[in-house]
């Protein structure tokens, strides 16, 4: 069975700093990893995925995730926070077989000006 | 624009009141599925359908049926709801042909449901 998790609940960082959401997956075979964000009264949205290639994936809104399969991690960064950052991320893995998705438990991100 | 629908926004009803959440999708997708949202589980999967008249289970499906009788629609049913049904409910659809599910879900935005 494939799982996600999400060890961190919240992450608060300053606006301009770095940030990091991490992500770690079980999954037998290669995983397809995603990551979707989720703004208050609103549906999940894309922001990246790995499928296969290069470790380092760049996706919408500045933000990039880092695929370690030693570590079976998939942590997303963006190099300088903003403010409309602050949401919900969820990290996702799918069944390359079945199209079966899980989801971690979800990392709320406040960015502080 | 490409989008999946779904409808109501807000719900209210009373326990073993039947009640049914409409999704649709004008995007041609194979693959559907619904989820629900409750705060510290994430997003748990109830049902999905790979194609027309192709249903599976996902994490959550006691209490719950679908249909798929059309590619654009994928409704979930509540036979007999109950409060421990109360969440948001979310409707995705992607591309799903040929195996192709390196692609990402296109998610509604969501049902709000409350069974009292």
């Amino acid at each position: 069975a494939q799982s996600v998790a999400q060890p961190e609940d919240q992450v608060n960082v300053a606006e301009g700093n770095p940030l990091t959401v991490k992500c770690t997956y079980s999954v037998s075979g290669n995983p397809y990893l995603f990551w979707y964000v989720q703004y208050p009264n609103r549906g999940l949205q894309f922001l990246l995925k790995y499928i296969t290639g290069d470790n380092l994936v760049k996706g919408s809104y500045g933000f990039e995730a880092e695929f370690n399969k030693s570590q079976t991690s998939f942590h997303l960064k963006k190099p300088s926070a903003l403010v409309s950052d602050s949401a919900l991320y969820f990290c996702a893995v799918r069944d390359p077989r079945a199209g079966k998705s899980t989801f971690g438990d979800g990392t709320t991100l406040t960015v502080k000006p | 624009e490409a989008q999946v629908t779904q409808n109501p926004r807000y719900l209210i009803t009373v326990t073993g009141k039947k009640l049914t959440v409409t999704c649709s999708q004008n995007m041609n997708h194979e693959y559907m599925s619904w989820y629900r949202q409750d705060p510290g589980l994430g997003l748990r999967q109830i049902y999905y359908s790979m194609n027309v008249e192709v249903t599976d289970k996902g994490d959550v499906p006691e209490g719950y049926k679908v249909s798929r009788k059309e590619k654009r629609n994928f409704p979930l049913i509540l036979e007999s709801p109950s409060p421990n049904q109360t969440s948001l409910y979310f409707c995705a659809s992607s591309i799903g042909q040929g195996g192709a599910y390196n692609s990402p879900l296109h998610f509604g935005n969501g049902t709000r449901l409350t069974v009292t």
